[in-house]
């Protein structure tokens, strides 16, 4: 089974503090993903990358970095976190790039989620 | 502007029942289609993928209509463990997946 791990469950901060989420996969992937997920507003695309040391801005970037020095691992990170990114996050892999033998492709794993709490 | 539109719901329903959700996308160029479920407090799982001649996996019926960018999931005999929301998601420029904001659903006994 694939198996996507986030660092932390909860997480509390303080506002202005540099935040660290951590995300790793275990099954090759080459595509993953942060989400942030607020009631009423769904998940939206943070950021994404297809391959090592590349990244993609997703829907909403402002406010959040990204790292992937290693296939496995995804990190988002807050530079000075405020009291706004209060939010559920959520990190996920694909396999995207494969040949589609399958039909799965393109389906997401996604982590259990990083609750942060910024005050 | 790249959108995924559900109806909220909720959708309260009696055990047995069939009830169909819809979803409209915004792209037309969207080429791969899926629903995916989210438990209470739990992550999203793919739940089955959409494709244009529609597929039937169980109880679960999707439905793909190009021309309306259009997509429809109908659950059969409802049960209780069917409790969830239920999110469409497109496949934007073959890249990113774009989330409804999901369709909520409670069945009872």
């Amino acid at each position: 089974d694939v198996k996507v791990t986030q660092s932390s469950r909860y997480l509390v901060k303080r506002t202005g503090e540099k935040v660290f989420l951590e995300c790793v996969q275990d099954m090759d992937h080459e595509n993953m993903f942060w989400y942030r997920q607020d009631p009423g507003l769904g998940l939206r695309l943070i950021y994404f990358s297809y391959d090592v040391k590349m990244k993609e801005k997703g829907d909403i970037p402002e406010g959040y970095s990204v790292s992937r020095e290693k296939k496995e691992r995804f990190s988002l990170i807050l530079e000075s976190a405020s009291t706004n990114q209060t939010s559920m996050y959520l990190c996920a892999s694909s396999l995207w790039g494969r040949p589609r033998t399958s039909g799965r492709t393109y389906e997401q794993y996604f982590g259990p989620g990083t609750r942060l709490t910024v005050t | 502007r790249k959108e995924v539109e559900q109806d909220p719901g909720p959708f309260n329903v009696p055990e047995g029942a069939t009830v169909a959700f819809n979803c409209t996308y915004s792209n037309s160029a969207s080429q791969s289609f899926f629903w995916y479920r989210q438990d209470c407090r739990k992550e999203p799982k793919l739940l089955m993928s959409v494709y244009s001649s529609g597929n039937e996996d169980g109880r679960f019926t999707a439905q793909l209509n190009r021309a309306s960018q259009y997509i429809s999931l109908l659950i059969r005999d409802s049960k209780l463990s069917d409790s969830a929301t239920y999110l469409c998601v497109v496949l934007w420029a073959g890249t990113a997946l774009i989330f409804g904001k999901g369709t909520t659903l409670s069945v009872s006994s």
